[in-house]
């Protein structure tokens, strides 16, 4: 069961450039989320999904963008990459429903050079 | 604005004495609290939760405790093993009720070191 997997696992971008950080869960979940993690810091929310066509912003959605055409896929896009968006950035999903917990991929380290 | 926090970077601990995180959050929403493990070059794993309706939840070593009227939980690991080495993430949702996103909002994380 692979759960939630994340690629690529590293990836260093020149300022200006663009990417997109793959997310794919096999567990049928309805709501998925992307945290980025900066150094010392805790994870916070960049954009989340409740289903397939949905998405709605977190606490940090500047500079980035995200699409839900299944229930697998969740990619997060940077177009315009910047020095602040280096960060290891996780994907998670989760069941949903009262008192569920959510399910983390092994998380994109980028670096913005 | 930290709404959830884990005032201690560092704890080291003796193997097979307890280990005693904490977390304090103020917002008086948050109806959901999870604790999550994480290794080092890994995302994190959940490991124990407890909802506002109760005071205590236990799993096998681990317990966590809410103290809501001073808005701090605790988790208890009980004994500690060098295994239990990790960071520690206290986590808070205001999911309310069943079918809304539970976007959590994560203290900065407690460093654990367990000691032979």
């Amino acid at each position: 069961n692979a759960g939630v997997t994340q690629t690529p696992k590293f990836r260093i971008l020149k300022i200006g450039q663009s990417m997109t950080l793959q997310c794919t869960q096999d567990m049928n979940h309805n709501y998925m989320y992307w945290y980025r993690q900066d150094p010392g810091m805790g994870l916070k929310l960049i954009y989340y999904s409740v289903g397939a066509g949905i998405t709605d912003k977190g606490e940090v959605p500047n500079g980035y963008n995200v699409s839900r055409s299944t229930t697998e896929d969740f990619p997060l896009r940077l177009e315009l990459a910047a020095p602040s968006q280096t960060s290891v950035y996780f994907c998670a999903s989760e069941r949903g429903g009262m008192n569920t917990e959510a399910f983390f991929g092994q998380g994109t380290r980028l670096t913005v050079v | 604005d930290q709404q959830v926090k884990q005032n201690s970077p560092s704890l080291s601990v003796q193997e097979g004495r307890i280990s005693i995180l904490n977390c304090d959050y103020t917002n008086s929403m948050f109806d959901y609290f999870l604790w999550y493990k994480k290794y080092p070059a890994e995302g994190p794993t959940f490991l124990i939760s407890i909802s506002s309706i109760k005071d205590k939840n236990e799993d096998g070593r681990f317990t966590v405790f809410l103290n809501k009227s001073a808005k701090h939980l605790s988790l208890h690991i009980v004994p500690s093993q060098p295994g239990d080495s990790a960071v520690y993430f206290c986590a808070a949702s205001g999911r309310g009720l069943a079918g809304t996103a539970s976007k959590l909002t994560f203290g900065t994380g407690t460093r654990l070191q367990v000691t032979l």
